[in-house]
């Protein structure tokens, strides 16, 4: 049973405009979450995270906003560029401490010039 | 340069002959971890070490084994490799603390005919 679930395997947007990378969970337990992108033949790079005593947290260009009640966090980045053509995994995990991660399946972006 | 070693990069293999895939961060990081990445299925974690002599599973912990012996090394031993363990293995490693930064390493590609 897949905890971390990303709906879309892929998505392209044009250059300039939002990207919106959605995430759903189905463990309430699940106390912190994380946002990585991945370029092909490189290990993933970390990018945002947040804990569930936030419901926003911002870097950049990069958003991620947790809904804790509906069990479901999305990444904005704002305005989307070339460079961010990536697979983008979340990640769970239960509490401090557990350092135990449940990732997702992943979203590939394409970001059209 | 801060980085996490994994060797080798490609390993074909044959069923039920040991190997070992090994990880190295030079970064003085508590936390260590293994991934292993398949089609459709995201990032899964295998196992996972808090410091030296503590480790723990991850998701998917069958068919693998793991030490610390020593902070910066942890490798990871397939016994009895099996067609199913085909897989782009990532070794990461982090300061510890769930929301700190996992630094991924290149990954491993293996093939087990």
């Amino acid at each position: 049973d897949q905890q971390v679930k990303q709906n879309s395997p892929s998505l392209s947007v044009q250059e300039g405009r939002i990207s919106i990378l959605n995430c759903d969970y189905t463990n309430s337990m699940f106390d912190y979450f994380l946002w990585y992108k991945k370029y092909p033949a490189e290990g993933p790079t970390f990018l945002i995270s947040i804990s569930s005593i936030k419901d926003k947290n911002e870097d950049g260009r990069f958003t991620v906003f947790l809904n804790k009640s509906a069990k479901h966090l999305s990444l904005h980045i704002v305005p989307s560029q070339p460079g961010d053509s990536a697979v983008y995994f979340c990640a769970a995990s239960e509490a401090s401490g557990t350092y135990k991660y449940i990732f997702g399946t992943g979203t590939r972006l394409k970001v059209l010039a | 340069e801060a980085q996490v070693t994994q060797n080798p990069r490609y390993l074909i293999t044959v069923t039920g002959k040991k190997l070992t895939v090994t990880c190295s961060q030079n970064m003085n990081h508590e936390y260590m971890s293994w991934y292993r990445q398949d089609p459709g299925l995201g990032l899964r974690q295998i196992y996972y070490s808090m410091n030296v002599e503590v480790t723990d599973k991850g998701d998917v912990p069958e068919g693998y084994k793991v030490s610390r012996k020593e902070k910066r090394n942890f490798p990871l031993i397939l016994e009895s490799p099996s067609p199913n363990q085909t897989s782009l293995y990532f070794c990461a490693s982090s300061l510890g603390g769930v929301l700190e930064t996992q630094y991924f390493g290149p990954g491993t590609r293996l093939l087990v005919l």
